[in-house]
């Protein structure tokens, strides 16, 4: 199946370093997402970038995609404890289906 | 408030019982999905329904039924013919279709614990 792959899988962090994450896919895509997890709960919405568009702010969160590439990236700058979950990309290709990554857990230590 | 529902948070099952869990959406979303998470292996489909009384398997299908009788809900049923059902299922939903695209919701969760 299709589905996004994030690297790294684990990150720790000192509050208010930036954290990056990537995520590649195999085949073309409609719209690839970012979601967030705390620990035991459902995934909430970051932010949904289309495949004609190459970059997209929200907050501080910053995705890129690069569709030459098949990968994304999502950086999110001056990292607070509150940050700390795990984050997933998920990829969209046009068929109703929605592929999750394995995640990526990050750790912002006060 | 609008929002996607699971119920119960936990559940537990015994060997070779089948158990449902609940989802139900007021968003008035068309799509609705199933997922189960293991600890190191992110969301796996199970199952997703594009419109009522419509379903397809997604990538984990065996051991679990669905269907999809009203908008607003899509019950998953393991089934004991699911060898590893401990896990934890996420239920998601969202509007639009193909190239529109748009973004999931999704409930908080149960955690199915075989006894």
């Amino acid at each position: 199946s299709q589905q996004g792959e994030e690297d790294p899988q684990a990150l720790s962090i000192q509050e208010g370093e930036n954290a990056t994450m990537n995520c590649s896919y195999k085949t073309s895509i409609n719209n690839l997402q970012w979601y967030r997890q705390n620990s035991g709960r459902g995934l909430v919405h970051l932010i949904l970038i289309r495949s004609n568009e190459r970059e997209k702010h929200s907050g501080r969160l910053r995705v890129t995609l690069d569709t030459s590439k098949k990968s994304s990236s999502l950086l999110i700058t001056a990292s607070r404890a509150a940050d700390t979950a795990s984050y997933f990309c998920a990829t969209d290709h046009g068929n109703n289906r929605l592929a999750f990554g394995k995640g990526n857990q990050v750790v912002v230590i006060p | 408030d609008g929002g996607i529902t699971q119920s119960p948070k936990y559940l537990f099952r015994k060997e070779g019982q089948n158990v449902t869990l609940s989802c139900e959406q007021n968003l008035n979303h068309d799509a609705m999905y199933w997922y189960r998470q293991d600890p190191g292996q992110g969301l796996r489909l199970i199952y997703y329904s594009q419109i009522v009384n419509d379903f397809q398997k997604g990538d984990i299908a065996e051991g679990y039924s669905v269907s999809r009788e009203k908008k607003e809900s899509f019950p998953l049923t393991v089934t004991s013919a699911q060898k590893n059902p401990t896990a934890f299922y996420l239920c998601a939903s969202r509007s639009g279709q193909g190239a529109a695209g748009t973004e999931a919701f999704f409930g908080q969760g149960t955690r199915l614990t075989v006894v």
